[in-house]
């Protein structure tokens, strides 16, 4: 069965600091990968994703992620953390299937120290 | 990105009462739409996956006769949760796309369900 695992479901990062947010998936075949951040009583806003192409792809706010097929890997960056990066997001999967249901992560509470 | 609205987005009911929810997508013709319940502090899970003139199709351990969805049109769907209970007090994100594109799926800003 086709899976996507956040590690860690809380992060804590200094405001400036780097931010790191993993995420590993599992398909058979190159997945369609996304991030998404959800804000308190809000729908998902779509940071970034990767279809196919390079590999390294960049979103907004200053976010990035690389795709690495070897590691089965899409962790989230980004150089420098701005409080109002605090946020619950989302790593998410459409299988390499193509049965265009997006499997999502269980989420990782990014909170930003002062 | 594509303009998705729901309606309403928060509603306190009654237990026993039934609840529609509206999703429409304002700029763009959603062949497919998928239904979420997000329970506090966790991730979304699809409830449901309609495409447009047909019926839905539920995902293990939704009820479907609780859980009605309408996909009468490419830019309205309703989701109607009835004779609603405490348990199904929730966050239900509404998320159009076209079948066949599956990264364009859009995501509405979601209706929190209260039920007393």
């Amino acid at each position: 069965a086709q899976s996507v695992t956040q590690l860690g479901s809380h992060v804590s990062v200094s405001e400036g600091a780097l931010v790191l947010l993993r995420c590993n998936y599992s398909s058979s075949v190159p997945p369609y990968l996304f991030w998404y951040v959800q804000y308190p009583n809000q729908g998902l806003q779509l940071l970034l994703k990767y279809t196919t192409g390079a590999t390294l792809v960049k979103g907004i706010n200053g976010f990035e992620a690389e795709f690495k097929k070897s590691e089965t890997s899409f962790h989230l960056t980004k150089p420098s953390a701005h409080m109002s990066d605090a946020a619950e997001y989302f790593c998410a999967v459409i299988p390499g299937n193509r049965d265009d249901k997006i499997i999502f992560g269980k989420g990782t509470r990014l909170h930003i120290l002062p | 990105g594509a303009v998705v609205s729901q309606h309403p987005s928060r509603v306190i009911c009654k237990s026993g009462t039934s609840v529609k929810i509206e999703c429409r997508s304002l700029d763009f013709q959603a062949t497919t739409m998928f239904w979420y319940r997000q329970f506090p502090k966790q991730s979304l899970m699809l409830m449901a996956t309609s495409n447009e003139g047909s019926k839905a199709t539920y995902e293990q351990g939704v009820e479907k006769d609780k859980f009605l969805i309408n996909h009468a049109s490419l830019t309205l769907s309703t989701l109607t949760v009835t004779s609603a209970h405490p348990e199904d007090s929730s966050f239900y994100i509404c998320s159009p796309t076209l079948a066949g594109v599956p990264d364009t799926q859009y995501f509405g800003p979601g209706t929190r369900l209260t039920v007393l």
